[in-house]
């Protein structure tokens, strides 16, 4: 199946500081990522819908200022948070879309765990 | 509201014994519904996936089953072993044919498989 990647795996950081994760489709091309955060025993929520090459479109209550997105190529998508807070503490994963795949189906990354202390 | 519930939250059983895990589901328009196999600190993969004239399909020892009348899915594992010690997640997709899609993820349930 399709691979897709997260860097990094973990990350803490100070309070106020800015974190990039990035989200990589390995073997295939995503015109559509998307983002989710989960919190401790709860499922997966989306934050956003990244489209290469143009702007993403956030879930209600994500703010876009806080979370920036950018999705420059058909493999790679980045998530930024920007001056993190403690309660911006959470396992985000992406996962991306094959549209030449049978189901049209969306492929999970590994995760990223972010500490903000 | 589009909603996907599951059943039980947790569950613990010994290594050899089979489970069942449910989920039912109310998302229109129906698309698709598959299970996904997420360990703890890692992404979810796909286990089966599942169309509306679908009513089982395998993937080794796992077997979902879907009935699209009563908008319920099951998973069932047999022979469990420690390694299947994860949340397994519940998710509908609906699409519609201007090719709106979402994803409604259930809150999983947390199998424990003991020695």
């Amino acid at each position: 199946g399709a691979v897709v990647s997260q860097h990094p795996s973990r990350v803490i950081c100070k309070s106020g500081t800015s974190v990039k994760i990035e989200c990589r489709s390995l073997d295939f091309q995503a015109t559509t990522m998307f983002w989710y955060r989960q919190f401790p025993k709860q499922s997966l929520m989306l934050m956003a819908t990244s489209n290469e090459g143009s702007k993403a479109t956030y879930e209600q209550g994500v703010e876009k200022d806080k979370f920036l997105i950018n999705h420059a190529s058909l493999t790679l998508s980045t998530l930024t948070v920007t001056s993190a807070h403690p309660e911006d503490s959470s396992f985000y994963i992406c996962s991306a879309r094959d549209f030449a795949g049978s189901y049209n189906e969306q492929f999970f990354g590994p995760g990223t765990r972010l500490t903000v202390l | 509201k589009n909603q996907v519930e599951q059943s039980p939250q947790s569950l613990i059983i010994l290594e050899g014994k089979n489970c069942t895990l449910q989920c039912n589901y109310t998302v229109s328009p129906f698309s698709n519904l598959r299970w996904y196999k997420q360990d703890t600190g890692r992404g979810p993969v796909s286990l089966t996936i599942m169309t509306f004239s679908e009513n089982t399909k395998s993937n080794g020892r796992y077997t979902a089953t879907l009935d699209a009348d009563t908008k319920q899915s099951s998973l069932h594992i047999t022979a469990s072993q420690l390694s299947d010690s994860a949340s397994y997640i519940c998710v509908v997709r609906s699409a519609t044919n201007f090719g709106n899609e979402k994803l409604t993820f259930g809150t999983g349930t947390r199998l424990t498989i003991i020695p």
